[in-house]
């Protein structure tokens, strides 16, 4: 089964503070995303990379930078984080183009 | 720009009884749509994945049929069981999009005894 895990589950932060949300996942899989849900909206794509080293801007990346050192692990850094980040984050993968997006349990983010 | 509509929000059904869910899309140009199933404050579940050049797929209770040319799918349950209740996604794959997924808002569904 593929397994995607992110670090933290629930998250409480500071305005001002520099976040770290980390994904992994055991499959070998090319693709990795990061999304943001919020009521009313649905998910939201920030950014995508789809190998070591590469990243694409999402729908919404303002306020947001990745980085993607090895094939495994897709990192979402907020380098200031503000209020209106508080939000649900969810990591995913996939192998190839197009293929079965598979998620990770999420990480609930409040900024205070 | 792609945009994808789940209508109703919510849908409250007695267990037993079979149903359907409903996603829309503007764009006709896709590569293929997924359903994904969601439970409360957890990350997201592929239920089903359509390819363009398919007009239906199954597993177990789950039938999704996709009619491109209306920008239509839709997820039917057969014999609904209160462990369906949950909150149901449909994602798009346009063409030309890489791996970037188009998400509907899903539909809430409660299952009841």
């Amino acid at each position: 089964d593929v397994k995607v895990t992110q670090s933290s589950r629930y998250l409480v932060k500071r305005t001002g503070e520099k976040v770290f949300l980390e994904c992994v996942q055991d499959m070998d899989h090319e693709n990795m995303f990061w999304y943001r849900q919020d009521p009313g909206l649905g998910l939201r794509l920030i950014y995508f990379s789809y190998d070591v080293k590469m990243k694409e801007k999402g729908d919404i990346p303002e306020g947001y930078s990745v980085s993607r050192e090895k094939k495994e692990r897709f990192s979402l850094i907020l380098e200031s984080a503000s209020t209106n980040q508080t939000s649900m984050y969810l990591c995913a993968s996939s192998s190839g183009g197009g293929n079965i997006q598979y998620f990770g349990a999420g990480t609930r983010l409040s900024v205070l | 720009k792609q945009e994808v509509t789940q209508i109703p929000a919510a849908l409250s059904v007695p267990e037993g009884e079979n149903l359907v869910l409903n996603c829309s899309f503007t764009d006709s140009a896709i590569y293929n749509l997924q359903w994904f199933r969601q439970d409360p404050g957890k990350g997201l579940t592929s239920l089903l994945l359509i390819q363009s050049s398919q007009r239906e797929q199954t597993s177990g209770r789950l039938n999704a049929s996709l009619d491109k040319s209306s920008g239509r799918s839709t997820l039917y349950i057969a014999a609904s069981q209160p462990g369906d209740s949950a909150t149901y996604l449909c994602a798009v794959k346009s063409t030309g999009t890489a791996s970037k997924l188009t998400f509907g808002t899903g539909t809430r569904l409660q299952v009841t005894l």
